[in-house]
């Protein structure tokens, strides 16, 4: 059974930084690609990019190239989310999702991880 | 970026009846690398349908996906009392994946 287990909630003061975990459970972590989405309060889907395990190659959506770095740790099956020069705005749930097959379909995802964005 | 749009934006129907929801891409998404999602609050999303049509693993056959080009439908044909929640449509065609604004379906 596939499962993608985040770290725990974040509280992080404006212009810092953020990293957040994903663990992966039940299948090959190389075998798919590992997208993060996040979700601002009460608002919809925001995708942010994608790393590709086996490579290490990422592709990060055009708004969060410069201030977002995804990377991952093979020998644990654990990816990571870190977010710089944090802003009130980047107050949200963060997602891991796993990719489907050769096709980046998000077919399994994590519980989510809040991060909030306060003075 | 390929912008899409759903409606209705909320929907109220009963328990039994049937959901037809649209999303509507600015361009053509190619080879239907579209994807519904179901998200219920405080939970994350579970992908429904992919390749516009295929149902993911373990979804239920009341749960149809259909369309090609910038037209795409998603229908249940029954609605249960577990159905009702938030739906996205995404587009994984070209980057950004962008997801449309999502259709709320709440009980009438």
């Amino acid at each position: 059974q596939v499962q993608l287990v985040q770290s725990g909630a974040e509280v992080k003061k404006p212009g810092t930084s953020v990293k957040v975990s994903c663990r992966a459970f039940g299948y090959t972590f190389t075998g798919n690609y590992l997208h993060w989405v996040r979700q601002a309060p009460g608002r919809g889907l925001e995708w942010m990019g994608w790393i590709n395990p086996y490579s290490g190659g990422t592709h990060y959506a055009e708004k969060f190239q410069g201030w977002v770095t995804m990377t991952t740790d093979t020998s644990s099956s654990t990816a990571y989310m870190e977010l710089s020069r944090l802003k009130s705005d980047d107050t949200a749930v963060y997602f891991c999702a796993r990719g489907g097959h050769y096709a980046e379909y998000l077919q399994d995802w994590g519980q989510g991880t809040l991060v909030t964005v306060s003075s | 970026e390929i912008v899409l749009t759903q409606s209705p934006g909320t929907l109220s129907l009963s328990p039994g009846e049937r959901a037809t929801l649209s999303c509507r891409a600015s361009q053509s998404v190619s080879s239907s690398y579209l994807a519904w999602y179901q998200q219920k609050l405080g939970q994350a999303p579970r992908l429904l349908i992919y390749g516009a049509s295929s149902r993911a693993t373990g979804i239920p056959d009341r749960f149809s996906g259909s369309g090609s080009g910038t037209d795409f439908t998603l229908t249940i044909s029954r609605l249960e009392p577990e159905d009702f929640a938030v739906y996205y449509c995404q587009q994984y065609d070209i980057s950004p994946f962008t997801f449309g604004p999502g259709t709320k379906v709440d009980i009438k």
